[in-house]
């Protein structure tokens, strides 16, 4: 059946690192939404994409995040470099908008630890 | 800008049933959703309000009042495998459809 995968499940990584996350959408959907969810905060939107480009980032810190989808079948986030706040669960979304209730469907996630 | 507020959390006894509630403000209402989150997994898709009144689908049910900014979801017949977080999200039509959730009601169903 269709899923969001997202990879890698889990990360631990050290501060100053880079750290890569990647998507796959469910095929058809043209939305993405990268969202980040910690027990402080709960689930905050970092980025959003339609049909490959994107929309709204204000939720993302700029200097040292950065998303892209280099096609319609992969989704990037990535942090350069890693700090120990950055530790979170990050979660991709996909959803189509050619009708329906238009609800997100969410990956697995990527559970990321910056030591 | 949104603001979603639920409570925390909720304790229930298996057999019951639980209202959880949520009221937000928005400037560009243009639905409401309710997720389902177990520990360690991704929010589920659980129901969708756009117009006044109440969904049902099963167990659960979810009303909405849009004069109020006002909504709840109701689980009847509470079962174990309810335990989880409870997200409320209300997406905004004048910013790109994207979804602001609240910090979640975590219910604790107890035998």
């Amino acid at each position: 059946d269709a899923r969001v995968t997202q990879t890698p499940r889990h990360k631990v990584t050290e501060m100053g690192q880079e750290v890569t996350m990647r998507c796959q959408p469910i095929l058809g959907h043209n939305t993405v939404f990268w969202y980040r969810q910690t027990m402080m905060q709960g689930l905050e939107l970092l980025a959003y994409f339609r049909n490959r480009a994107p929309l709204d980032d204000s939720g993302m810190p700029k200097d040292r995040f950065s998303a892209e989808m280099p096609d319609a079948t992969l989704a990037t986030l990535k942090i350069q470099p890693s700090e120990p706040r950055d530790s979170a669960v990050y979660f991709c979304a996909s959803g189509s908008r050619t009708g329906g209730i238009n609800e997100q469907f969410f990956g697995p996630g990527t559970r990321l630890t910056v030591l | 800008g949104q603001n979603i507020d639920q409570p925390t959390e909720m304790t229930a006894t298996e057999g019951a049933i639980v209202q959880i509630n949520c009221t937000y403000q928005t400037s560009g209402f243009n639905g409401l959703f309710w997720y389902q989150q177990h520990a360690g997994e991704a929010p589920t898709f659980l129901s969708y309000n756009v117009l006044d009144g109440l969904e049902e689908k099963g167990r659960f049910s979810s009303f909405l009042s849009r004069s109020k900014g006002y909504s709840y979801l109701l689980l009847k017949e509470l079962q174990m495998k309810d335990s989880a977080s409870y997200l409320c999200a209300v997406r905004d039509g004048t910013a790109g459809n994207k979804l602001t959730f609240g910090g979640g009601t975590r219910v604790l169903v107890k035998p």
